[in-house]
């Protein structure tokens, strides 16, 4: 079970959009629509920002969505605002009832 | 309001046991899923372990074999005996519960420091 591949950290300026990449394999990303997103800031829990690809829950703002191609999974936040900046977890499931994680996305929001 | 509390984190020697409980309210707990999820500052977040509504369960690679995961209905909880601890057990432990293969309910998490 190998860890998804995440930028380190991506910044970008308030109010311009930004996309931030987990790649993983045919294994779990590529082999499954079961790739969820996690906003998570510091001493807090993660929270689900996008389940199944690009299901958004309804407590969720409207400017995050997730996208899929093959085997790399997409975060795009765009009219960025200071308060998200945070960290962004990818997940995808593995199967058969396993899930890997991507190492996590800092993001400042300049 | 869902809440998810877990305790039972702590120090411990290499070796050692610990076991950690959630307590779950707010939600038909009967028919969650949970999991085990933990995190450090070294690797992130790592997927450790699930039990079902119908009570499959499965383990990461790291920790299978060491810890086990149950659940007690008629409590509202869940739990994980970590026996045989190593130094890279250490993090802060999460309760998730899971809908649509997505973790969508966290505790707060309670940490577990494992050092001689």
């Amino acid at each position: 079970q190998s860890a998804l591949t995440q930028p380190a950290s991506v910044s970008e300026s308030p109010g311009q959009s930004i996309t931030i990449s987990c790649t993983g394999a045919a294994t779990d990303i590529g082999g499954y629509d079961r790739v969820s997103w996690y906003q998570q800031f510091p001493g807090k829990a993660p929270k689900l920002l996008i389940s199944e690809v690009n299901k958004r829950p309804s407590d969720v703002s409207d400017r995050f969505s997730g996208s899929k191609s093959g085997n790399t999974a997409s975060l795009t936040i765009s009219g960025l605002q200071a308060e998200d900046e945070a960290d962004y977890y990818c997940c995808s499931f593995a199967g058969p009832f396993t899930w890997v994680f991507g190492g996590g996305t800092k993001l400042t929001v300049l | 309001e869902v809440q998810l509390v877990e305790s039972g984190g702590g120090f411990v020697q290499p070796g050692g046991s610990l076991r950690l409980s959630c307590a779950v309210s707010g939600l038909r707990f009967s028919d969650s899923h949970m999991n085990w999820v933990r995190q450090t500052p070294g690797r992130g977040l790592e997927w450790v372990s699930y039990i079902g509504a119908g009570y499959n369960i499965y383990y990461g690679d790291s920790v299978r074999g060491r810890f086990t995961i149950s659940r007690d209905n008629a409590k509202n909880s869940v739990y994980l005996q970590m026996n045989s601890l190593r130094d890279d057990d250490t993090a802060v432990y999460y309760c998730a519960g899971d809908l649509d293969w997505s973790f969508n309910n966290w505790g707060q998490g309670t940490l577990v420091t494992v050092s001689s």
